[in-house]
């Protein structure tokens, strides 16, 4: 398997553009997590689905951000408008049938910058 | 509320020196712990787990027990490798508001 895909692996972008960053979980994974990494925050939880629904999104920052999960193989996060604090690392994460209290596999990142 | 104390890096030391990590945490009922580790450029890998009170999870050397009495989950290697430079995350699962929480992350450097 060829793990977790993530696109774009960076992105940089101007103040007030729309950004959409991608995910694919493993195949057979029914849990997918959104995470953010700052030197500020740490690693920060900010939505996670299973089984294509939304649980918990209590860790999107704000209305800026959405996310979406049309089907068991894609996600993807967005920010609309985005602001030169969202710069940082976000990481997909996916797991087979436990959820957190199992191993979660994590894609290797999308590095945004916002100008 | 459920978190995790991670003890502050970073963390320089010799090829073969003994490597212990300090985590703490806070948690309502019985958490899950975890070690991810996250190589430069990379996303986090699972380390190590340890899901009950006295349980050691462990893996290429490295260990971690699960203390309840002292809410604690240290990681500890006994003979580092350069190749271990890495940072290291505590982290814990609860069930109570089926919520994961990250330490901080402690940087380690191996040099040889």
């Amino acid at each position: 398997d060829a793990g977790v895909i993530q696109s774009p692996r960076h992105e940089v972008t101007e103040m007030g553009q729309e950004v959409t960053l991608r995910c694919k979980p493993i195949s057979g994974h029914d849990y997918l997590f959104w995470y953010r990494q700052t030197m500020m925050r740490g690693l920060e939880l900010l939505i996670y689905f299973n089984n294509n629904v939304p649980i918990d999104d209590s860790g999107m920052p704000e209305d800026r951000f959405s996310a979406k999960m049309p089907n068991a193989s894609f996600s993807t996060l967005k920010i609309q408008p985005s602001e030169p604090r969202d710069s940082a690392v976000y990481f997909c994460a996916s797991s087979a049938g436990t959820g957190f209290f199992g191993e979660q596999f994590f894609g290797p990142g999308t590095r945004l910058t916002v100008l | 509320g459920n978190s995790v104390t991670q003890m502050e890096g970073p963390v320089t030391l010799s090829e073969e020196a003994f490597l212990t990590i300090n985590c703490t945490y806070t948690a309502t009922g019985y958490p899950s712990l975890f070690w991810y580790v996250q190589y430069p450029g990379e996303g986090l890998q699972l380390l190590l787990k340890a899901t009950k009170a006295d349980d050691k999870g462990s893996n290429k050397g490295f260990e971690a027990t699960y203390r309840k009495e002292t809410t604690s989950f240290h990681l500890e290697k006994g003979s580092v490798q350069v190749s271990d430079s890495a940072v290291y995350f505590c982290a814990l699962s609860a069930y109570t508001g089926n919520q994961f929480y990250f330490g901080t992350g402690t940087s380690l450097t191996v040099i040889p």
